[in-house]
């Protein structure tokens, strides 16, 4: 069954430093998605993506985040210069065109020390 | 806009027993509803989803919901629970176009006790 990779699963990164984190949606889908759970808080939409663009955005991404698909096949969420508030689990998610569920992937947990 | 609540943060429930998560929306425009579920340290795993047609829905591992418009509702149920359903259920709506994103409800802790 096709699912969505996220890579790395836990990453651990200093205050100020940019992150990059890494998911591979599944293949036919167009819509792409990061979203962020802070610890034992609700999933929290940041940002979405149609077309090689940004279709719709939270408040909660500012400047310091960005969104690219680089090769096709990568969607990738970098954060410039991380700060402790951004400690969180970040969940990629795709979809098709045609069907209306989101597919989330595992998460990668980011610990900003 | 649209947001979600779920009243109930915890439920603790017995081993074998029966259970409701309560799920209740607002939105302007007409909604699809979901289910997913959350188990520890894991991502988020769609249980069911409401997109038209029949009022209940069945989703995975016995669980099924039922949309009530008037109500704007979407309560998720299972008749007899087991210690492996311990999770947080989250409830989600996205408006009815493609590509728009889901708003999430704050999520409810299923403990199920021996």
């Amino acid at each position: 069954e096709p699912e969505v990779t996220q890579t790395p699963s836990h990453q651990v990164t200093q205050m100020g430093q940019e992150v990059i984190l890494r998911c591979v949606p599944i293949s036919n889908h167009l819509y792409f998605y990061w979203y962020r759970q802070i610890l034992g808080q609700k999933v929290e939409f940041l940002v979405s993506f149609y077309n090689n663009e940004i279709s719709e955005k939270s408040e909660i991404f500012d400047d310091q985040f960005s969104v690219e698909r680089p090769d096709g096949s990568n969607f990738t969420l970098k954060i410039r210069s991380t700060k402790l508030e951004d400690s969180a689990m970040y969940f990629c998610a795709s979809r098709t065109g045609r069907s209306t569920e989101a597919f989330f992937g595992q998460g990668t947990r980011l610990t900003v020390v | 806009a649209q947001s979600v609540t779920q009243l109930d943060s915890q439920v603790p429930v017995f081993e074998e027993a029966p259970v409701e998560l309560r799920c209740n929306y607002s939105s302007s425009v007409s909604v699809y509803l979901f289910w997913y579920v959350q188990y520890p340290n894991q991502g988020l795993q769609l249980l069911l989803k409401y997109l038209s047609g029949s009022t209940l829905v069945k989703g995975i591992n016995g669980f099924e919901a039922e949309f009530n418009k008037s109500q704007t509702s979407f309560h998720l149920r299972k008749p007899s629970v087991h210690i492996s359903d311990t999770a947080e259920y989250f409830c989600a709506v996205t408006p009815g176009n493609y590509g728009q994103n889901f708003v999430f409800g704050p999520g409810t802790r299923l403990s199920v006790l021996p």
